[in-house]
């Protein structure tokens, strides 16, 4: 069955660093990757999708790429702030009798001032 | 308007208690979601309707039932729940789920239940 794995639980940097997540996947070959937050008890927000012949998409103050030899995709967030802080989650879109997104498990990132 | 409502924001239920989860959205989108949040957990998919017709249901205990009247909302009934069912239940749409689009899911900020 298709896995995903971020391959951090939590992440803590000070603010105004880099922020990088990992994300990696099996058994599966995607068409597009993409790339949600998460506030606590609120619902995920779509921030980006990368599809498998892009090698980077950029968006503000975040970047993501994909490399779909090493079945991985890298999220970072460049000159974090506080309001960073939440968690990240990446997740795939599986056609297999009907469609459906299934994620990773999500990296939790916490910006220190 | 490029919202997925969900109503109620909480919910508290016995396990003999019958209650609904309702989810709107007027995107136009033709597919819509039910997801299953515990803490500290990803979300987990419970059923897909496409075209208001259900497509996925992911092995769901038969005491969760979804209904889509139309392709607007959404409703998910709840029956003799167990104390393990509390969690926050997401609403999510797309514009559809067919391999040629690239499908992005907005959701709703969920219900958060609690059955005791």
């Amino acid at each position: 069955s298709q896995k995903i794995e971020q391959n951090s639980e939590a992440l803590n940097i000070q603010e105004g660093k880099t922020a990088t997540l990992t994300c990696n996947y099996t058994n599966y070959s995607p068409a597009y990757l993409q790339w949600y937050r998460q506030d606590p008890g609120r619902g995920p927000v779509f921030l980006l999708l990368i599809r498998e012949n892009e090698k980077e998409k950029r968006k503000e103050r975040l970047k993501v790429t994909f490399d779909t030899t090493l079945k991985q995709s890298l999220f970072h967030i460049t000159a974090s702030q506080p309001a960073d802080s939440a968690t990240y989650l990446c997740a795939l879109f599986i056609y297999n009798q009907g469609g459906k997104l299934i994620f990773g498990q999500g990296t939790e990132l916490s910006v220190k001032p | 308007d490029t919202e997925v409502t969900q109503t109620p924001k909480h919910l508290v239920m016995g396990m003999t208690n019958k209650k609904s989860l309702k989810c709107e959205q007027h995107m136009g989108h033709r597919a819509m979601y039910w997801y299953k949040q515990k803490a500290k957990k990803p979300p987990e998919l419970m059923f897909v309707y496409s075209y208001e017709k259900l497509s996925i249901n992911e092995s769901v205990p038969s005491r969760f039932s979804p209904e889509c009247p139309n392709s607007s909302l959404l409703n998910l009934h709840l029956h003799a729940l167990q104390p393990e069912d509390s969690a926050l239940y997401l609403c999510a749409s797309s514009q559809g789920t067919d391999v040629s689009g690239a499908n992005v899911l907005t959701f709703g900020a969920g219900s958060r239940l609690t059955v005791l």
